[in-house]
């Protein structure tokens, strides 16, 4: 069974950082590309980032880029988002995401999500 | 960047009705195109892949269509369980976008 579990969200003053981890379980990580989307509290779906299956490639919404990081640790089967210089506008469920296959990016599978709060 | 535009933003229906849902893009999407189902606190579910394909595990009561820049989510008769946030979601063009969502709510 595919899990996908979120951890590392919680309140942050406005320019702290946050680092978000999904540990993923029940595939085989290292063939499957990742994503990050949020969802700020009564709102709809942003994409944020993605980490191809080999971790060699990534992208970045202009709204995070320069600040935000993402990667992914084959051994331990996790994937990150380091978060830099929080704005209040940050504030939103985080969520990791599986590409359906390979780098395929519709997402078949995803976590709880975490809730990040960008807030003083 | 591509925006989705989905239509209507408030579909009301009541179970049993069929409803249509509709996705359209401001450039083609060819058929790069997925459907999701979001229910109140949890997270989204993949319904329909490259614009046509049900996911696994999804109803036959729910199909997609449409290629280019315009695309149809269907659900042929509405269950209770299918009354959600729906939205759509391209994969054609970096950033990946999704669509504002379409309420479906018991009439």
């Amino acid at each position: 069974e595919v899990q996908l579990l979120e951890s590392g969200g919680g309140l942050v003053q406005p320019g702290g950082s946050l680092r978000l981890s999904c540990a993923a379980s029940g595939f085989t990580f290292t063939t499957y590309a990742m994503s990050w989307v949020r969802q700020a509290p009564g709102k709809g779906l942003e994409w944020v980032s993605f980490i191809g299956y080999s971790g060699g490639t990534t992208y970045y919404a202009d709204s995070v880029k320069g600040r935000f990081t993402i990667s992914r640790d084959t051994s331990e089967n996790t994937l990150f988002l380091q978060m830099n210089s929080l704005r209040a506008e940050d504030t939103a469920i985080y969520y990791c995401a599986k590409a359906r296959s390979g780098n395929d990016n519709q997402f078949d599978y995803w976590g709880q999500g975490t809730l990040v709060t960008v807030s003083s | 960047e591509i925006v989705l535009t989905q239509s209507p933003a408030t579909l009301s229906l009541s179970p049993g009705e069929r409803a249509t849902l509709s996705c359209r893009a401001s450039q083609s999407v060819s058929s790069y195109l997925a459907w999701y189902q979001q229910k109140p606190g949890q997270a989204p579910r993949l319904l329909i892949y490259a614009a046509s394909n049900r996911a696994t595990g999804i109803p036959a009561r729910f199909s997609g269509s449409g290629s280019g820049t315009d695309f149809t989510l269907t659900i042929s008769s509405l269950d209770p369980e299918d009354f959600a946030v729906y939205y759509c979601q391209q994969r054609s063009n970096w950033p990946l976008t999704f669509g504002g969502g379409t309420t479906l709510e018991i009439k």
